[in-house]
């Protein structure tokens, strides 16, 4: 079965700055998927990213961008020119492509996320 | 195109009493899914469907029963409810198949048993 590690449990960052949340996992799979969430105090579960597997380039939305190695298992999410709204707990997640409950997200346990004004 | 709605958003339950929580899509999705998250941790996999009249068990099944009897509804029943299931629920729709596709999240129920 497939495992997501966070090993941060809190992270903190001054506004403006950059902050790097790791993720790492363990699966016997050459080809999934992996993506970061954010979930607000309003509770609400929001995709930041995505990264498929068979892809060799890193993944970038705007100020959110992936460092994807894939022998290591390792993903993490770099934010820069952090923002107070960035302020979240985020969650790592694996989905494997194969059918039934392999289309479930494996979660991570999460990385409560503090930006400092 | 209101995407995943979940009712209720709280809720408070007697031990024993049951309940059912409410969760349906509007985009069509082949694939639904509950998770419960409880503090400090991830979320974890109660029930899934892959289509209308087709469910099975997740990771932490025990004390939930589901129901799929049309695409857009899937709904989350707790019999008997017990102080260990005191968690935030999250539904959750996709679509399936060898796509690069995201879960989509409703906002959660809360639900607390004394």
């Amino acid at each position: 079965a497939q495992t997501v590690t966070q090993s941060q449990p809190e992270m903190s960052v001054q506004e403006a700055e950059t902050v790097t949340l790791s993720c790492t996992y363990d699966t016997s799979e050459s080809d999934y998927y992996l993506f970061w969430y954010k979930q607000p105090p309003s509770r609400q579960m929001i995709l930041v990213i995505r990264q498929e597997a068979y892809k060799q380039q890193n993944a970038t939305e705007n100020r959110f961008s992936v460092n994807f190695q894939k022998a290591a298992k390792s993903f993490s999410l770099k934010i820069s020119d952090s923002q107070l709204g960035d302020a979240a707990m985020y969650f790592c997640a694996y989905r494997s492509p194969s059918g039934g409950s392999n289309y479930k997200l494996t979660f991570g346990k999460g990385t409560l996320l503090t930006v400092n004004p | 195109n209101a995407g995943v709605t979940q009712t209720p958003k709280f809720r408070i339950l007697k031990i024993g009493q049951s309940m059912t929580l409410q969760c349906a899509q509007d985009m069509n999705h082949n694939y639904m899914y509950w998770y419960r998250q409880d503090p400090g941790m991830g979320l974890k996999l109660i029930y899934y469907s892959v289509g209308a009249g087709i469910t099975d068990k997740g990771e932490v099944p025990n004390g939930y029963n589901v129901s799929r009897s049309t695409t857009e509804d899937f709904p989350l029943r707790l019999e008997l409810a017990a102080p260990s299931q005191t968690s935030v629920y999250f539904c959750a729709s996709s679509y399936g198949g060898h796509m690069n596709t995201e879960a989509f999240f409703g906002q959660g129920t809360r639900l607390t048993v004394v």
